[in-house]
This record gives C-alpha cells, structure tokens and sequence, in this order.
C-alpha cells in the first residue's frame, strides 16, 4: 500500500538557519509529490509539488525540494528560514490510479529568533 | 482566479445535534471535491470526495454524510454528532478526475462538540 513517512514531528532552527524537512514515500511507479504548508488555525497553501522532469522543484515563498527515486524521497528545503515560515508542514503524494492524496503526519516547524 | 470558501470558520456543538458545513469554490466549473478531516496532531484524513453533482464517494463509515447539491457546491452534514466529531474540517477541489491534478484547500471549519 501506498504510504507517505514524515519522520520528524518536531523541528526546531534558529532564523537565518538553512531548513531541510524529510519526506520518504512507498509507491511502485512514478510519483506524484507535493508539499503542503498550513499555518495555525488555517487551510493548506500549496508550496510546490513534482509530476515529472527536472528532479529539483522550486517553489513559492523561496522553498525547493529534490525528488530522489533511489531513495524514495522528496524532502523540502529552504536555505535561510525565516520566522514566518514557522507552521506545519505535510508531504502527500498521489495515490495510484486515482486524484486522491495520501498525507505524511506532518513536521511543525519552530523558528528562534 | 479560482477560490474556495467554507463556513462557518469556528462552530460548537452539542453532542446528538445536528451538523451542516458549507464548502463553496468560485472560478472554476466541474471540479473535483474533497472533504478532509484533520484530528488535533494527526494528519489529513479524507472523508469524502465527488466527481460531479450527485456524485458522492466515502473513504470511510462514519456518522457523517455528504451532498454536492450543485457543481461548485460541497456539504457535509451529519444528523447527530459524536464527540469523536471534534477536529477541523478542510474542503478541497482538483482538477477533472484521473488527472492527478493539485488539489487547492479551503480556509478550513474548526468544530468543537462537546
């Protein structure tokens, strides 16, 4: 069955820090990924997700994430972290044959000044 | 642009009343629709979804319902809730069905019962 595995609950940084938040994923043929930010009390915003070609997505709000077949993973990254990019964070990924999305428990993530 | 919007944002209920949480998107014809629950720490579980008005499929049994009354209309209701009920509820809509396409989410419905 098709699984999406956040395995950090919790990560803290201090602002200015570089960010990467893990993202590992089971399914049998190519994926599709997202990222999915959600601040408190709020809807999902879409960060950027990956359908095919170039393996290094970019997105919105300076973040990127690299998908790596080999390792089943599709972890976020962002270079300098900036108090407002505290929220939580979920990776999802299609579920085969179908539109619907499988989420990951997500990663809050808490930004120190 | 397309937007989506639910309401109400904030609702408590008592336990055996009923439930009705309004979904709406504006900018876009025929999508797909969804109704998430998220649970306090846990992740997105999806309820519902529907390819079309009228079309309804659920995920998982439970005491809740769901309605599509017109294209970019989504309902969910339920006749008497559960304290199990509590959480937050997020809509979301997609492109046409089997297109795989991003799902966009609602600002969201946090419903207490107690």
């Amino acid at each position: 069955a098709q699984s999406v595995t956040q395995p950090d609950i919790h990560i803290t940084v201090s602002e200015g820090a570089s960010l990467e938040l893990r993202c590992n994923y089971s399914y049998g043929a190519t994926p599709y990924l997202f990222w999915y930010v959600q601040s408190p009390g709020q809807g999902l915003q879409l960060l950027l997700k990956y359908f095919s070609g170039d393996t290094l997505v970019q997105g919105i709000k300076g973040f990127e994430a690299e998908f790596k077949r080999s390792q089943s993973s599709f972890n976020l990254r962002k270079p300098s972290v900036h108090w407002s990019d505290a929220a939580e964070y979920f990776c999802a990924v299609v579920r085969s044959n179908t539109d619907k999305l499988i989420f990951g428990t997500g990663t809050r993530l808490q930004v120190f000044p | 642009s397309q937007t989506i919007h639910q309401w109400p944002a904030t609702l408590v209920q008592p336990v055996g009343s009923p439930l009705s949480l309004e979904c709406t998107v504006e900018g876009t014809s025929n999508p797909n629709l969804y109704w998430y629950r998220q649970a306090a720490g846990r992740g997105l579980q999806l309820l519902f979804y529907s390819v079309g008005i009228g079309q309804i499929s659920s995920e998982v049994p439970q005491n809740l319902s769901a309605s599509r009354p017109q294209d970019r209309q989504f309902i969910l209701s339920s006749k008497k809730l559960l304290l199990s009920d509590s959480g937050f509820y997020l809509c979301a809509w997609g492109g046409t069905s089997g297109s795989s396409d991003t799902q966009y989410f609602g600002p969201g419905t946090r419903l207490t019962v107690l």
